[in-house]
C-alpha cells in the first residue's frame, strides 16, 4: 500500500530564502507525482507534475525533482515571497493510472516579510 | 484551462439533515470524478470514485449509504451526506478526469466546508 510522507510538517522562513520541501513514498511503481498548493479553506492548485519517466520539472521559481528508486521528491522554491505562504501537498498517482491520488499530509509554509 | 465548479463552498447544517454537494465540469466531459475528504490538519483522503452512468466505488471504511454519490451526466457528480452528524464536519473536494486523452491532468473543485451543528 502506497504511503506518502512529507517533511517538515511546517516551515517558517524569512522572505528571500530558498527552501526545499520533501516528499517520500513507499512504492516506486508510480504513474506520476504532483505538487499542489492549498490556501486555507480553498481548493488545490496544481504546481508541477512529474511523469514517472522524468527527473524534474521547473516552473518559474519552482523546481520539483523525482527519484523513483529512492522514493523521494523535492520541491525547491527560490527567493521565497510572502505570497508563497500556503500548504504544499505532494500526491502520487499509482502505476495503474486510475486517476486516484494518494496525498501526503502537506507542509505548511510561512514566509515572513 | 479546464474548470471544475463545486458548490456550495460552505454549508452549515443541523445534525440529522442531509446536504448535497455538486461538482460540475464546465468545459469538458468527465467520465470519472473523485470525492475526497480532508479533516483539519490532515491530508486529503479519497472517499469514492464516481463513474458516469454506474455506481460509485467506495474506499474502505467509507459508508456508501451515508455518502450517496450520483454521476448522472458527463459533467455533473453529486455527493449527498445523509443524516449528517458533527463528525462529518470536514472539507470535501472533488476532482474530475478528462475523457480519454490526457488523463494525467486532474482538475479540482474549490472545495466545500461542511459544518454540522
Amino acid at each position: 500500500k502506497q504511503e506518502v510522507t512529507q517533511i517538515p510538517a511546517a516551515l517558517s522562513v524569512p522572505e528571500g530564502e530558498n527552501l526545499v520541501l520533501n516528499c517520500s513514498f513507499t512504492d516506486s511503481a508510480i504513474y506520476n507525482l504532483q505538487w499542489f498548493r492549498q490556501d486555507p479553506g480553498k481548493g488545490l492548485t496544481s504546481l508541477l507534475l512529474i511523469q514517472s519517466s522524468q527527473r524534474e520539472q521547473t516552473s518559474g521559481r519552482l523546481n520539483a525533482s523525482l527519484d523513483k528508486s529512492s522514493g523521494r521528491s523535492t520541491l525547491y522554491i527560490a527567493a521565497s515571497q510572502p505570497g508563497d505562504s500556503a500548504t504544499y501537498l505532494c500526491a502520487i498517482a499509482g502505476s495503474s493510472n486510475t486517476g486516484k491520488l494518494i496525498f501526503g499530509q502537506g507542509t505548511t509554509l510561512q514566509v515572513k516579510p | 484551462g479546464a474548470v471544475v465548479s463545486q458548490h456550495p463552498s460552505w454549508v452549515i447544517c443541523k445534525s440529522g439533515t442531509s446536504v448535497k454537494i455538486e461538482c460540475r465540469s464546465l468545459d469538458f466531459q468527465a467520465t470519472t470524478m473523485f470525492w475526497y475528504r480532508q479533516f483539519p490538519k490532515q491530508s486529503l483522503m479519497l472517499m469514492a470514485t464516481s463513474n458516469e452512468g454506474s455506481k460509485a466505488t467506495y474506499e474502505q471504511g467509507v459508508e456508501k449509504d451515508k455518502f450517496l454519490i450520483n454521476h448522472a451526466s458527463l459533467t455533473l457528480s453529486t455527493l449527498t451526506v445523509t443524516s449528517a452528524h458533527p463528525e462529518d464536519s470536514s472539507f470535501y473536494i472533488c476532482s474530475a478526469r478528462t475523457r480519454g486523452g490526457v488523463s494525467e491532468k486532474l482538475f479540482f473543485g474549490s472545495g466545500t466546508q461542511l459544518s454540522v451543528l
